[in-house]
């Protein structure tokens, strides 16, 4: 079936980058999606990218896609107290937007 | 536009009560999702509907649970004879979807849901 898989817990001085990596068993998902959620919170969609991308770039934020290793990241860029969260990957496929999700990375901001 | 919005926003229920959560969609949206969410664990897909036909249900929604969305706007999702793992945040999201075009998923902040 389908899975998502994400390491747990990432630590990264302030100002470094941060890269959350992520893996999929689904080849034909159509969509890819990190999610980041703070405590107490709802789930903020930060960005998404289509299978048939490679790269997707929004300001401190870059996804890179390997579609043949179902490998997914994200990297933030001068990584902030408030970039301190929870973080998801999700993907669906284009048959019924179902969206499956990762149990999260949690980031943790050191001084 | 108001965003997803979920209500109650908590709620604390005895063991064996039953509640209902009420999710209002972003209007216009035609996908209307239930996710649960329990501690340290990623959103679990429960059921979906495409206006107010139910498409999909998760076998993690047994027979305690159920889901409307009678006229296609709002949903709610009500779970009978609590139990205590039942204890969880409930999330909605929604979405369009027409022919083959989809739209981004949006979520609500979630209802959480203690049973003592």
């Amino acid at each position: 079936g389908e899975d998502v898989e994400q390491s747990l817990f990432l630590s990264v001085r302030e100002g470094d980058s941060s890269v959350i990596n992520c893996t999929y068993t689904d080849s034909s998902s159509t969509y890819l999606y990190w999610y980041k959620q703070e405590p107490g919170a709802g789930l903020q969609l930060l960005t998404y990218i289509f299978s048939n991308m490679d790269m997707k770039q929004d300001q401190r934020l870059t996804v890179l896609l390997n579609k043949k290793d179902k490998h997914l990241s994200l990297r933030i860029a001068d990584t902030q107290t408030g970039d301190s969260a929870i973080y998801f990957c999700a993907e669906s496929g284009n048959r019924d937007d179902k969206i499956i999700f990762g149990k999260g990375t949690r980031l943790h901001i050191l001084p | 536009d108001t965003g997803v919005s979920q209500d109650p926003r908590h709620k604390i229920t005895k063991r064996g009560q039953n509640v209902t959560f009420r999710c209002d969609p972003i209007s216009e949206h035609n996908r209307l999702y239930w996710y649960r969410q329990t501690l340290g664990q990623g959103p679990e897909f429960l059921t979906y509907f495409q206006n107010e036909a139910q498409l999909e249900k998760s076998r993690l929604l047994s027979d305690r649970f159920s889901a409307e969305r009678p006229k296609g706007s709002f949903s709610t999702l009500e779970i009978q004879r609590t139990e205590q793992g039942d204890s969880a945040m409930y999330l909605c999201a929604s979405s369009t979807r027409f022919g083959g075009i989809r739209n981004t998923i949006y979520f609500g902040e979630g209802s959480w849901l203690t049973v003592v």
